[in-house]
């Protein structure tokens, strides 16, 4: 049973336009929400991250939106760039252990940026 | 820079044979690590949750007698595949937590000949 999950495997987007992500989950137990980029034969890298009494979070370029009546959350990219170009995962947690977040992830979305 | 460090990051070995994976967090203490195994273009699942100084917890399905965990140190676990079969081949990864946020490893190409 997938809890989280990205519809979209690809996107592709024109350079300097804006980049929606999106990522849906099941448990209304999660109440932690994060985005990772990640390259090929490396770990994930963290972007930002939500927690469910927000509904949006914005750092720079990225911003991540929370709807939690629809158990959705989409993630922003704007402008694009061609370094942004990388597979992206939306994760959730549910529950922490001693302080540390036990992640359920999404399948990513490959997010191509055209010059 | 880094702040969990994952060694090797790209290991070949022949079938039936073990092979240990290290996962270090840099410049912190970690009680609590979680690996990680990611098949081609599917998402990050997650394969046990490593406890310092106690047993690692498993999900379901993942056999704890073949992917054996330690955590004798709160800045290494290792996963150890044991008598490893080409099915086994797959990315794995390790995440430590700081200050409430998840740091991964560099990850660990596996393939089993």
């Amino acid at each position: 049973d997938q809890q989280v999950k990205q519809n979209s495997p690809s996107l592709s987007v024109q350079e300097g336009r804006i980049s929606i992500l999106n990522c849906d989950y099941t448990n209304s137990m999660f109440d932690y929400f994060l985005w990772y980029k990640k390259y090929p034969a490396e770990g994930p890298t963290f972007l930002i991250s939500i927690s469910s009494i927000k509904d949006k979070n914005e750092d720079g370029r990225f911003t991540v939106f929370l709807n939690k009546s629809a158990k959705h959350l989409s993630l922003h990219i704007v402008p694009s760039q061609p370094g942004d170009s990388a597979v992206y995962f939306c994760a959730a947690s549910a529950l922490v252990i001693q302080g540390a977040q036990k992640l359920v992830f999404g399948q990513g979305t490959r997010l191509t940026i055209n010059p | 820079g880094a702040v969990v460090s994952q060694h090797p990051s790209r290991v070949i070995c022949k079938s039936g044979t073990s092979v240990k994976i290290e996962c270090r967090s840099l410049d912190f203490q970690a009680t609590t690590m979680f690996w990680y195994r990611q098949f081609p273009k599917q998402s990050l699942m997650l394969m046990a949750t490593s406890n310092e100084g106690s047993k690692a917890t498993y999900e379901q399905g993942v056999e704890k007698d073949k992917f054996l965990i330690n955590h004798a140190s709160l800045t290494l676990s290792t996963l150890t595949v044991t008598s490893a079969h080409p099915e086994d081949s797959s990315f794995y990864i390790c995440s430590a937590t700081r200050r409430a946020e998840a740091f991964f490893g560099q990850g660990t190409r596996l393939t089993v000949v």
